[in-house]
């Protein structure tokens, strides 16, 4: 059974700051990854996803890389802004193939401090 | 470009009562899966659809049903609401046989239970 996980659970950082944001998943035979950001009580909105044969995706201030072999996915924020502040999400979508379920780690709830 | 819409967007429920959720996917996509997201947590699969039929389902107890209708809109049914079912209930789009695995999520729809 497919096991995602995302430490720490909320992170606080200043303004400008590059961060990381790490997920781990237990099972490596997966189809691909996708990152979410979540606001308080909304939907999700996709930011990247990458392929099990690729290993990196980017899109503006965001970079997505993939370790299939050690379970590990980062993103990446560069000069991080309040506004991205939010919940970012995690997802794996296992090996059976391009319409199997997604299953989701917790989140990292980000604060970006002015 | 409608994205995935869903309605309503709130909702209070008594106990015992059943309940109807609905959900249009992105335009051009046909397969719509269901997931139920309680606070703190990531989202759970549910279910998906895809044809008209149940093609995957979570561990999810008989009393969750759905629907996906000819225009590949889709219902989610809950009976004998627990309140333990209270959640955000989102709905998600793709279209993997023609290569869109990419999953879009609606704004979800937040059912209290009381």
């Amino acid at each position: 059974k497919q096991e995602v996980t995302q430490i720490p659970a909320a992170l606080s950082v200043p303004e400008g700051e590059n961060l990381v944001l790490n997920c781990s998943f237990t099972d490596s035979a997966i189809y691909n990854l996708q990152w979410f950001r979540q606001d308080p009580g909304k939907g999700l909105t996709s930011l990247l996803l990458i392929q099990s044969s690729q290993r990196e995706q980017t899109s503006g201030r965001l970079n997505a890389s993939l370790d299939k072999s050690s379970g590990r996915s980062t993103l990446y924020i560069a000069a991080s802004q309040p506004g991205d502040s939010a919940t970012y999400l995690c997802a794996v979508r296992d090996y059976t193939g391009a319409n199997s379920k997604l299953t989701f780690g917790k989140g990292i709830t980000l604060s970006v401090r002015p | 470009d409608a994205g995935v819409t869903q309605s309503p967007t709130h909702l209070i429920k008594t106990r015992g009562q059943q309940v109807t959720l609905r959900c249009s996917p992105k335009s051009g996509h046909d397969t719509v899966s269901w997931y139920q997201q309680a606070l703190g947590q990531g989202p759970q699969f549910i279910f998906q659809y895809y044809e008209e039929e149940e093609r995957q389902r979570g561990n999810f107890p008989d009393r969750f049903s759905g629907h996906q209708f000819p225009n590949y809109s889709s219902e989610l049914n809950v009976n004998a609401l627990l309140l333990g079912d209270s959640a955000l209930y989102l709905c998600a789009s793709s279209s993997p046989g023609d290569g869109n695995t990419e999953a879009f999520f609606g704004q979800g729809t937040r059912l209290t239970v009381v």
